[in-house]
């Protein structure tokens, strides 16, 4: 059965940092490419970021290019998202997910961390 | 970017009654649309991908159809499970620019 479990979620200033971590298990974590996806209190889905199966290919909304970077470590069977300069506007619950080969469509999700950026 | 608008934003239905939902892409994505419900406290599910295949073990009362710009996700037969927000996602975009639809909340009438 394949879980994707998030941690690393909480309450942090504006301004400050956060890193994410999604463990996965039950399914073959370097041969996927995988995910984050965010959503705030009451909102909709929103795509944050995607990093292929080996790490050297990553993607970003516009709304976190430059402050948020994805990476993996397949030996551990972890995606991360490091957040940095985080903002209110980031408040939400982050999701990891994974994607089918060949198709950028989410076709497992984690149960979500969430982040709160608040002085 | 590609700009997904789901219609109704809230859709009230009875039991046992047919749903339709609504996506509409402000260009094409081909079939490059999938379909997911997601229930308060819970992570989304995914119903449907290629605009039309269902996921593996999701009932037969859900069916997706459409192409292009047009897309339109039916429940035959409206189950108590079934009360929930519904999203579209294109996935056409490269580099990806994935994009969700608003959703659609699907509620007992």
């Amino acid at each position: 059965e394949v879980q994707l479990v998030e941690s690393g979620g909480g309450l942090v200033q504006p301004g400050g940092s956060l890193r994410l971590s999604c463990a996965a298990s039950g399914f073959t974590f370097s041969s996927y490419w995988m995910h984050w996806v965010r959503q705030a209190p009451g909102k909709g889905l929103v795509w944050v970021s995607r990093i292929n199966s080996d790490g050297s290919s990553t993607s970003y909304a516009d709304s976190v290019k430059g402050r948020f970077t994805i990476s993996r470590d397949n030996a551990k069977n972890t995606l991360y998202l490091q957040m940095n300069s985080l903002r209110a506007e980031d408040t939400a619950v982050y999701y990891c997910a994974r994607s089918p080969p060949g198709a950028e469509y989410f076709q497992h999700w984690g149960q979500g961390t969430l982040v709160t950026v608040s002085s | 970017e590609i700009v997904m608008t789901q219609s109704p934003a809230t859709l009230s239905v009875s039991p046992g009654e047919r749903a339709t939902l609504s996506c509409r892409a402000s260009q094409s994505v081909s079939s490059n649309l999938a379909w997911y419900q997601q229930k308060p406290g819970q992570a989304p599910r995914l119903l449907i991908y290629g605009a039309s295949t269902r996921a593996t073990g999701i009932p037969a009362r859900f069916s997706g159809s459409g192409s292009g710009t047009e897309f339109t996700l039916t429940i035959s037969s409206l189950q108590s499970e079934d009360f929930a927000v519904y999203y579209c996602q294109q996935y056409n975009n490269w580099p990806p620019r994935l994009t969700f639809g608003g959703g659609t909340k699907v509620e007992i009438k």
